[in-house]
């Protein structure tokens, strides 16, 4: 059974900073990865998806990698704005499944 | 090209009714996906239509239905609301089932009081 899990589960660092999030997974047979943005109240947005035979992708100041043997992924933040703040969600979509199974989120605040 | 798009985006009911939430999926895309995600939670899979018909099913009692219409728009039903299904619901979209990138929409939050 495929479980998520991000760490840490809050940050507050001062604006500038660079950062690094968290998402391990336990069943490395996996589709893709994505990591998605969570404002307060409203929905989710993709930042990135990551295939299975990619190690990395990059959006402006983000880059998430993969290491799908290890079980592991990591969000990159380049430079971080107040505006970064968030949750920021990781989910995977597991082989031979059809669905995202998603970790409890890294609860980001950055101050000015 | 328009997005998943769902509806009411905000939602209020008292415990024992019942609730029809609204999901259209991108177009072209067959399958539609719906998650629950309660406060403080990452999205739970509720269930998973292709072809109107259920491909997919999470953990959720039965007072959870949903159907898929032939247009591949999907309504999910919520009978007998407890006040633990206030949630933020989630419809996402893929091309087929079991294709591995789903495409989410907004949501609809719902709250029972």
């Amino acid at each position: 059974k495929q479980e998520v899990t991000q760490i840490p589960a809050a940050l507050s660092v001062p604006e500038g900073e660079n950062l690094v999030l968290n998402c391990s997974f336990t069943d490395s047979a996996i589709y893709n990865l994505q990591w998605f943005r969570q404002d307060p109240g409203k929905g989710l947005t993709s930042l990135l998806l990551i295939q299975s035979s990619q190690r990395e992708q990059t959006s402006g100041r983000l880059n998430a990698s993969l290491d799908k043997s290890s079980g592991r992924s990591t969000l990159y933040i380049a430079a971080s704005q107040p505006g970064d703040s968030a949750t920021y969600l990781c989910a995977v979509y597991t082989s031979g499944t059809y669905k995202y199974i998603f970790g409890t989120g890294t609860r980001l605040k950055v101050l000015a | 090209d328009a997005g998943v798009t769902q509806s009411p985006t905000h939602l209020i009911k008292t415990r024992g009714q019942h609730v029809t939430l609204r999901c259209s999926p991108i177009s072209g895309h067959k399958s539609v996906s719906w998650y629950q995600q309660v406060l403080g939670q990452g999205p739970q899979f509720i269930f998973q239509y292709y072809e109107k018909e259920e491909r997919g099913r999470g953990n959720f009692p039965d007072r959870f239905s949903a159907r898929q219409f032939p247009n591949y728009s999907s309504e999910l039903n919520v009978n007998a609301l407890l006040l633990g299904d206030s949630a933020l619901y989630l419809c996402a979209s893929s091309l087929v089932v079991r294709q591995e990138t789903q495409y989410f929409g907004p949501g609809t939050r719902l709250l029972v009081l």
